[in-house]
């Protein structure tokens, strides 16, 4: 079975300032992660994957995220807040057996401040 | 490519009615996915197709909802006898049958019982 984590359900940064999103994982197979970003009323656009390369994985928009397998985690980070950025963040992990279903965490709202 | 399509965009309906949803897929995409998201909470998987097989149920679907794939091109999903608790986004998703490959959403629909 496989689940996800993800600590805090709302997030407000400063415009500028650093965004930091966690999750965590449990998975009894190599995982495959990935993050997601939803706006209001619209379907999940995919921000990164993790597909057991390399650790430090670069997306769209100037994000990236680090895997750590002894930590379990998939922190989703960005240097710099853009007011676009405000939007739900979905972490979620892939069930490569099961037809590569998503499990999702509970999503963090991000809310950005001029 | 004109991405993954879901029609309606909202439904409002009656406590009792059946509803149907249409998705179409990226047209070279054999596998497709339903999700079911409530208010404030990450998306949860439903069942998912490869072509036109339905490979896996969620036990979140009851009996009263049923999916389709034929020709295993378009889906449909269809509510039966509508509930207040089925009032949630409906998102559908697709993506090719290999490894390392992430889903593709639709915008969803949003399904409201009253």
């Amino acid at each position: 079975a496989q689940s996800v984590t993800q600590l805090g359900s709302h997030v407000s940064v400063s415009e500028g300032a650093l965004v930091l999103l966690r999750c965590n994982y449990s998975s009894s197979v190599p995982p495959y992660l990935f993050w997601y970003v939803q706006y209001p009323n619209q379907g999940l656009q995919l921000l990164l994957k993790y597909t057991s390369a390399a650790t430090l994985v670069k997306g769209i928009n100037g994000f990236e995220a680090e895997f750590k397998k002894s930590e379990t985690s998939f922190h989703l980070t960005k240097p710099s807040a853009h007011m676009s950025d405000a939007a739900e963040y979905f972490c979620a992990v892939s069930a490569v057996a099961a037809g590569n279903k998503l499990t999702f965490g509970g999503g963090t709202r991000v809310l950005v401040k001029p | 490519d004109t991405g993954v399509s879901q029609n309606p965009r909202h439904k409002i309906t009656k406590r009792g009615q059946n509803v149907t949803f249409r998705c179409d897929p990226i047209s070279e995409h054999n596998r497709l996915y339903w999700y079911r998201q409530t208010l404030g909470q990450g998306p949860e998987f439903l069942t998912y197709f490869q072509n036109e097989a339905q490979l896996e149920k969620s036990r979140l679907l009851s009996d009263r909802f049923s999916a389709e794939r034929p020709k295993g091109s378009f889906s449909t999903l269809e509510i039966q006898r509508t509930e207040q608790g089925d009032s949630a986004m409906y998102l559908c998703a697709s993506s090719p049958d290999r490894r390392f490959t992430e889903a593709f959403f639709g915008q969803g629909t949003r399904l409201t019982v009253v």
